[in-house]
């Protein structure tokens, strides 16, 4: 299946962090999702093949790389209180583009 | 703008009857919808989906409907079961670019009641 890493984080306004996700096997996208409190999961981006495809509305302080082995990270920098929140990782195989999506547990976000 | 909307935050069903949850969206271009459970502490697992050219589709105890005249969709859990209580969420993707994306809609908890 799909991996998070960490599940949980406390970090300090100002700060940066990195969250990790390994997609499930022969899936090759990726997607960041981010869900607040109250919310359903709000797209923040997709990686295919190394690139990015596709960009909810999220500033360019959140970035993303994805790496041969269809491990991916999301990068948040300068965090805001209102970034705290659930980050969750999907994967899907490429070529069917209506298909779902295979979510991970997600990392919970603290920015204090 | 809320282009997916579930408008019942919560749903109470005693074990054994019918739930039905509903979704109703806003953008036309939608082809394809999907049903995601979500327990705390876990990730959105996915139940069930339905394509645009359809107008329902079945899953054991689960059932999709769409009417795309009303922009609406149902799901229905018969019999449902404890085990069922969860937090179920809708999604919507265009399909029509090259992005896979889903927008989903702000949940309804379910409780199904033994």
């Amino acid at each position: 299946g799909v991996t998070q890493s960490p599940t949980h984080l406390i970090k300090t306004r100002g700060q940066q962090v990195t969250l990790r996700c390994s997609s499930q096997s022969g899936h090759n996208t990726v997607s960041w999702y981010q869900q607040a409190l109250g919310q359903g999961p709000q797209f923040i981006f997709q990686y295919y093949r190394e690139e990015e495809n596709g960009r909810g509305n999220f500033p360019p302080r959140f970035s993303g790389l994805q790496f041969p082995n269809d491990s991916s990270e999301l990068n948040v920098n300068a965090l805001e209180l209102d970034d705290s929140a659930l980050y969750l990782c999907a994967s899907s195989p490429r070529g069917g583009m209506n298909t779902e999506a295979f979510f991970g547990q997600g990392t919970r976000l603290t920015v204090v | 703008d809320q282009q997916v909307k579930q408008n019942s935050p919560s749903l109470s069903v005693q074990e054994g009857r019918i739930s039905i949850l509903n979704c109703d969206y806003t953008n036309s271009m939608f082809d394809y919808f999907l049903w995601y459970k979500k327990y705390p502490a876990e990730g959105p697992t996915f139940l069930i989906s339905i394509s645009s050219i359809k107008d329902k589709n079945e899953d054991g105890r689960f059932t999709v409907f769409l009417n795309k005249s009303a922009k609406h969709l149902s799901l229905h859990i018969v019999p449902s079961q404890p085990g069922d209580s969860a937090v179920y969420f809708c999604a919507a993707s265009d399909g029509g670019g090259a992005t896979n994306k889903l927008i989903f809609g702000t949940g309804t908890l379910l409780a199904v009641q033994p």
